[in-house]
């Protein structure tokens, strides 16, 4: 069984400052772990994934993850928060037959 | 190559009608899992279909909820006698046959309302 905790409801940073969204993991086998993205309603794009190739992960707009599996976590990072990033972020974890665990979901806010 | 089809984008029924959501998988996809997003929550997996064959409805509740998705045509999840709790976003993903790197897709959602 896995599963996923994001650790913060909502986080709140200024334009320009960098972006920190927490996400820990657990699974009973090498996990392939995802970040989506959803802004207010759309649909989920995916941002990047990570499926037990580099543990630095790039994707897209700017953003990249790092996996540790000594922490058991995958923290979505942007260095320069942008004012178009606000949204509902997702870390999900896949399971048997590709089905996916999501998050409870983190709420990135960005003022000017 | 358009991506994941979810029709209706909306939809308003009344308590005790039934509900109908289809998803066309992306082109050259066999797989289409179904989602529920409450609010102020996440998704929630609800069932997992290949053409004419339910792999995993663990998540769909026991009365009410049917999913189908035939040999032809899309994928149809069903919701009879609609209740105020079943109001939420409803999507759909498809994959290709499963591996390690597969990737899900997912379509707009429908948001159902129940008044």
């Amino acid at each position: 069984a896995q599963s996923v905790t994001q650790l913060d409801s909502h986080v709140s940073v200024s334009e320009g400052t960098p972006v920190l969204l927490r996400c820990n993991y657990s699974s009973s086998y090498s996990p392939s772990l995802f970040w989506y993205v959803q802004h207010p309603n759309k649909g989920l794009q995916l941002l990047l994934k990570y499926t037990s190739a580099a543990t630095l992960v790039k994707g897209i707009n700017g953003f990249e993850a790092e996996f540790k599996k000594s922490e058991t976590s995958f923290h979505l990072t942007k260095p320069s928060a942008h004012m178009s990033d606000a949204a509902e972020y997702f870390c999900v974890v896949m399971g048997g037959y590709s089905t996916l665990t999501f998050g409870k979901g983190t709420m990135l806010l960005v003022s000017p | 190559n358009a991506g994941v089809m979810q029709n209706p984008r909306h939809l308003v029924r009344r308590r005790g009608q039934e509900a109908r959501l289809r998803c066309s998988p992306m082109k050259g996809h066999s797989h289409v899992y179904w989602y529920r997003q409450l609010p102020e929550e996440g998704l929630k997996f609800m069932v997992y279909l290949q053409k004419e064959n339910i792999i995993d409805e663990s998540g769909m509740p026991k009365e009410r909820f049917s999913a189908e998705f035939p040999k032809e045509g899309p994928s149809i999840l069903r919701i009879q006698q609609v209740v105020r709790g079943d109001s939420a976003a409803y999507f759909c993903a498809s994959s290709p046959p499963p591996t390690a790197n597969t990737e899900a897709f997912f379509g707009q959602g429908t948001r159902l309302t129940v008044v």
